[in-house]
């Protein structure tokens, strides 16, 4: 199983420009979230989606926008980058409350953004 | 809110000596679940454990053991004889489904460095 995949793995933005990260997961979960690293501040949460057709924002939303395609797929928007958003992205994934995987976050990769 | 404090931001020990991770964590919710991740120097996200609110039990795995104490809100990551493969990220994280439904907190992070 692929589990979560993100993609790109890197990028390099100027500020101004627009991206989409992708993120799909094969794990047939209902619950996504978007977070971000950076250094001493731990994983910080951007967006999530409960179930699909639904997104909500977590601590640090601005500048941001997301997608929740389907069920599999949860894609975040950086509309104008912005040097402030040059971090390393995390997708992640959980299974719905009382089937096998829930409660328990299986991350993607990551996707390191510089923004110059 | 919920909160999760990992006051310590980075732990260098000898290979073979223990090591200890505090994780103090703050809710309000009764029921409520408790992780630990580790990150690598890869850059992956691996999950460790899960503990739920109402199993107070210690946990032993291998050289990892845990010490969940309900009432100091704290939850302990112990690695016996600390190994260099051990050298990682160590994120303390929780999940409350009240005021802040399904969304996981996460720690800051303590970063372990084990020298030969």
């Amino acid at each position: 199983n692929a589990g979560v995949t993100q993609t790109p793995k890197f990028q390099v933005l100027k500020t101004g420009q627009s991206m989409t990260l992708q993120c799909a997961q094969d794990m047939n979960h209902n619950s996504m979230y978007w977070y971000r690293q950076d250094p001493g501040m731990g994983l910080r949460l951007i967006y999530y989606s409960a179930s699909e057709g639904t997104t909500d924002k977590g601590e640090v939303p601005n500048g941001y926008n997301v997608s929740r395609l389907n069920k599999r797929e949860f894609s975040l928007r950086l509309e104008s980058a912005a040097p402030s958003q040059t971090s390393v992205y995390f997708c992640a994934s959980t299974a719905l409350e009382g089937t096998s995987g829930a409660n328990v976050l299986t991350f993607g990769a990551g996707s390191r953004l510089t923004v110059l | 809110a919920q909160k999760v404090t990992q006051a310590q931001t980075e732990i260098s020990v000898v290979e073979k000596e223990d090591v200890t991770l505090d994780c103090v964590y703050e809710t309000r919710d009764t029921t409520y679940y408790l992780f630990w991740y580790k990150q690598p120097p890869s850059g992956e996200l691996v999950f460790l454990i899960r503990r739920n609110s109402f199993d107070e039990q210690n946990e032993i795995s291998g050289r990892y053991s845990w010490n969940f104490q309900k009432s100091t809100s704290s939850f302990n990551f112990t690695i016996t004889a600390s190994q260099v493969v051990d050298s990682a990220v160590y994120f303390c994280a929780l999940r409350t489904f009240t005021d802040s439904w399904g969304k996981f907190q996460f720690g800051a992070g303590t970063q372990v460095v084990v020298t030969p």
